[in-house]
Order: structure tokens, then C-alpha cells, then sequence
């Protein structure tokens, strides 16, 4: 029972241009999300986060979306560059429960020049 | 600060040994968890700490101790190695008020033959 979902395991995108990575969670549980940036043989890195309670959060290059009736979420990252190649997780937790979270499958982005 | 740190980097195991894969934090952090990474799978909870002296089980906790004597180290054990347990291992720590900004190490890969 996957409870948070990332359908597209990769995705290549020319630098410069806008990186959109999806992720769909089922719990409506789920008040806190995440994303997590992940180099080979690194551990993941925190990226960005939203509360329920917003539908947007941004933080420099990178935008995270919320459509809580849709249980959705989506990370923008503009202008994409060369150094976000990386595996990107999406991740979610429930109130109370700081010390659990319930990741996404990956998506692995590209940036070609 | 070192962050989280993990030993071994890397592990080889043969079925049915044991081992115990360490994870030591060294920012004061009350919450520990343990993870697994596997292809396609994402990352997946195993087991996790609120506080010295207390854990509990996360998704995956068959065939795993923990136990945490100080707010600082976590250590996982595997009681008798099974090729199910390859896997690449993170630790990872939060404040306990941190709303799942988790830190992670930078894993350990163990493979089970």
C-alpha cells in the first residue's frame, strides 16, 4: 500500500527551462510535506516543505504546490541547472509523528545543457 | 558538527550472521530513525526513537533491533542476515519540534549473500 506516490521516475529537462516533479499521497492523514534531494551515495538533503494549511511555499529557485482536494503536490524548480541532476523524494507525515515520514518512490531529474 | 555519521560505509554479509550497523548524531537531536533504501521502493522506515530509552517499530521492523541508550546513538542490529536485507541503510535525526526536517548520514550498503 503505497501511501505516497511519485509516478514518473525520471525526468530530463534542458537548463534553463522549469523542472515540474509530481507527487500524489492517499492519506488524508498527512498534514506536513517534504522534499528531499538525494547525489549518489550521499544521504537525501532537505529541499522545501508545506503545512496543509498552505497551498504554496517558496524558497529561492524551488516552489512547492499543494492541492489538498486533489491530495497532490508538485515541485518547481526554475531555472533548472546542471547541479540539480539528482534523485528527488517527495514525503509526507502526520501531526504528531515528527520522527516518521512516509517517502515517495524517486525521481531521478536530468538537466542536459 | 559532523552531523549524522554511520559505520561501515559498506558491509558484506553471508546468511544468517549478524551485525550491527552504528549511527551516532552529535546535534542534540531527540528523534532518531532508521531507513532502508531499495529500487523502486523508495525509502522505508524501520525502526525510530523519540528519546533515550525509548523506540518503537516503523513499516519494515521484521528481522531488526534497535535500542537507544544515549541521545546520541542509534544503533541498528540485524540478528540473522537474510539476502532480503541488501539494501542501503540511512539514519537520520530530527528535533523533536522539527515537523520531519529529518538529517540523514550518508548510509551504509550491505549486501546479504
Amino acid at each position: 500500500d503505497q501511501q505516497v506516490k511519485q509516478n514518473s521516475p525520471s525526468l530530463s529537462v534542458q537548463e534553463g527551462r522549469i523542472s515540474i516533479l509530481n507527487c500524489d499521497y492517499t492519506n488524508s492523514m498527512f498534514d506536513y510535506f517534504l522534499w528531499y534531494k538525494k547525489y549518489p551515495a550521499e544521504g537525501p538533503t532537505f529541499l522545501i516543505s508545506i503545512s496543509s494549511i498552505k497551498d504554496k511555499n517558496e524558497d529561492g529557485r524551488f516552489t512547492v504546490f499543494l492541492n489538498k482536494s486533489a491530495k497532490h503536490l508538485s515541485l518547481h524548480i526554475v531555472p533548472s541547472q546542471p547541479g540539480d541532476s539528482a534523485v528527488y523524494f517527495c514525503a509526507a507525515q502526520r501531526a504528531g509523528t515528527a520522527s516518521k515520514l512516509t517517502f515517495g518512490t524517486g525521481t531521478r531529474l536530468q538537466v542536459t545543457l | 558538527n559532523a552531523g549524522v555519521t554511520q559505520t561501515p560505509k559498506f558491509q558484506v554479509l553471508k546468511t544468517g550472521q549478524s551485525m550491527t550497523l552504528q549511527c551516532a548524531q552529535d546535534m542534540n537531536h531527540e528523534y532518531m530513525s532508521w531507513y532502508r533504501q531499495d529500487p523502486g521502493m523508495g525509502l522505508r522506515l524501520i525502526h525510530y526513537s523519540v528519546g533515550a530509552g525509548i523506540t518503537d517499530q516503523g513499516e519494515v521492523p521484521n528481522g531488526y533491533n534497535v535500542s537507544r541508550s544515549t541521545t546520541e546513538d542509534f544503533p541498528l542490529r540485524l540478528l540473522s542476515a537474510a539476502p532480503s536485507q541488501t539494501s542501503v541503510y540511512f539514519c537520520a535525526s530530527s528535533y523533536r519540534g522539527g515537523r520531519g526536517t529529518q538529517y540523514f548520514g550518508p548510509g551504509t550498503r550491505l549486501t546479504v549473500l
